[in-house]
């Protein structure tokens, strides 16, 4: 079974802080790095694909930097809102067949108004 | 327009029973999932299919067959079902073969509680 970490497990912030968090796992075999986001009562919904090492993403005040050399992403939130509480989920894919996703414990964020 | 659609919502049995859950996925992809949200609220992966290959994870019981009648529908069947079963299950499609950055579509989950 592939270990993927994250890290924190669980993030408690005020309105307006700026995070990030860290998703880590093995770097043999990388074809892409998907990050995810999980509202309470709701069905993850994608928010970035990486393929490519030193790959940077953006979508609003949300970014993400993959390492697939050294085996890590991080995803930063700029300015957190209270509609950024959710569940973030990393997930690397390790075949040509996109056949096993297997995604990390998540990171809790709670964005305190 | 529904993208990716599980019924049912929820799903409430006796232990002992048969059920199954249906998936329907609209997208056009090549590859379906099935995954099981933990008591501790992880997503553990099920199943994977791509109309080709059936890929399991060893850890999930026998009594978990999943059946797909055509490239767009992959059921879950479950058999004798047991308390330790009740859990949401969530399905998901993507382009799998050759299309690295094809991200997971999820259906909106069912909640089964075994009683």
């Amino acid at each position: 079974i592939l270990n993927v970490e994250q890290s924190p497990q669980s993030l408690h912030v005020q309105e307006g802080d700026s995070t990030n968090f860290t998703c880590s796992f093995p770097s043999s075999n990388f074809y892409a790095l998907h990050w995810y986001r999980w509202e309470t009562a709701k069905s993850p919904e994608a928010l970035f694909v990486m393929t490519l090492n030193g790959d940077e993403k953006k979508k609003g005040q949300i970014s993400a930097t993959l390492n697939t050399k050294e085996g890590y992403s991080y995803l930063y939130i700029k300015g957190s809102q209270p509609e950024d509480s959710a569940t973030y989920l990393c997930a690397p894919r390790r075949d040509n067949y996109g056949q096993n996703f297997v995604f990390g414990p998540g990171t809790r964020l709670s964005v305190l108004p | 327009d529904t993208a990716v659609s599980q019924t049912p919502k929820y799903l409430v049995t006796q232990m002992g029973n048969d059920k199954s859950i249906k998936c329907e996925q609209n997208l056009g992809h090549d590859t379906m999932y099935w995954y099981k949200q933990d008591s501790k609220k992880f997503l553990k992966i099920m199943f994977s299919y791509n109309n080709k290959e059936l890929i399991i994870n060893e850890t999930v019981p026998n009594r978990f067959s999943p059946k797909s009648p055509d490239k767009a529908h992959l059921n879950l069947h479950i058999n004798s079902l047991e308390l330790g079963d009740s859990a949401v299950y969530f399905c998901a499609s993507s382009q799998g073969v050759g299309t690295f950055n094809s991200p997971l579509h999820f259906g909106n989950g069912t909640r089964l509680t075994v009683t």
